[in-house]
């Protein structure tokens, strides 16, 4: 496989579930992140991780953890989610931090009931 | 004043016009500037980035960056149906707050 890939590409779950989002990266990447996007507004920047260490969090809510194993993997755990929560979820790499081109996932479309 | 403002359109163009998209910005020690093409339902890929003053072309599009008056544009020649998308523009500042704002998006048409 090459570039970023997402899974679930589709999630739908109640407000008390507990499910996490995938992310990988073929791209050799050292940077990768968490973005929410909703309609109407703009890309909101939620993670970033440069070499499997977080160097930021944009003030988000602390049902959404994020966890970086290695620098190919992220993924973000979500728990008791709000319905305003329901948006499209995309996962993007670059190189080595944010003043570089990123490259997305096709995301995982969120829908909470 | 939004950090990076981008006109929604829609901006609709015949096939095989020009089509022009600016995206201005409010902090001038911005540094890196990014063109994003998104189609409905899928996710945003890059199409151009730019850095320094002036043009950089890459096959039909041309990114134009004017730091002194703070807009970076998108020009799309020969313009094709298959362009028609929202083009995101974002800008990274590397100052002692990091960040990349991006902007809303501007809805390109082309009509065959």
């Amino acid at each position: 496989e090459t570039g970023v890939t997402q899974t679930p590409r589709h999630l739908v779950m109640g407000m008390t579930n507990k499910k996490s989002l995938k992310c990988e990266q073929h791209l050799g990447h050292n940077a990768m992140y968490w973005y929410k996007q909703s309609a109407k507004k703009p890309l909101e920047l939620m993670f970033v991780y440069s070499l499997e260490e977080r160097v930021e969090n944009n003030s988000v809510p602390s049902r959404f953890s994020p966890e970086c194993p290695n620098s190919s993997h992220l993924f973000l755990h979500l728990h008791t989610l709000q319905p305003e929560d329901s948006a499209l979820y995309l996962c993007a790499s670059s190189q080595d931090g944010l003043s570089q081109p990123q490259h997305f996932g096709d995301g995982t479309r969120l829908s909470i009931l | 004043q939004k950090e990076v403002e981008q006109n929604s359109g829609p901006l609709s163009v015949p096939e095989g016009a020009i089509a022009s998209l600016n995206c201005t910005y409010s902090d001038r020690g911005s540094q890196s500037f990014f063109w994003y093409r998104q189609y409905s339902g899928k996710s945003p890929e890059l199409i151009m980035f730019i850095y320094s003053n002036g043009d950089k072309e890459d096959g039909r599009f041309t990114a134009q960056l004017n730091k002194a008056s703070q807009y970076v544009s998108l020009l799309i020649r020969d313009s094709q149906p298959s362009d028609s998308a929202t083009y995101l523009c974002a800008v990274y500042n590397a100052g002692n707050n990091r960040k990349l704002i991006w902007g809303l998006g501007t809805s390109l048409g082309v009509n065959p």
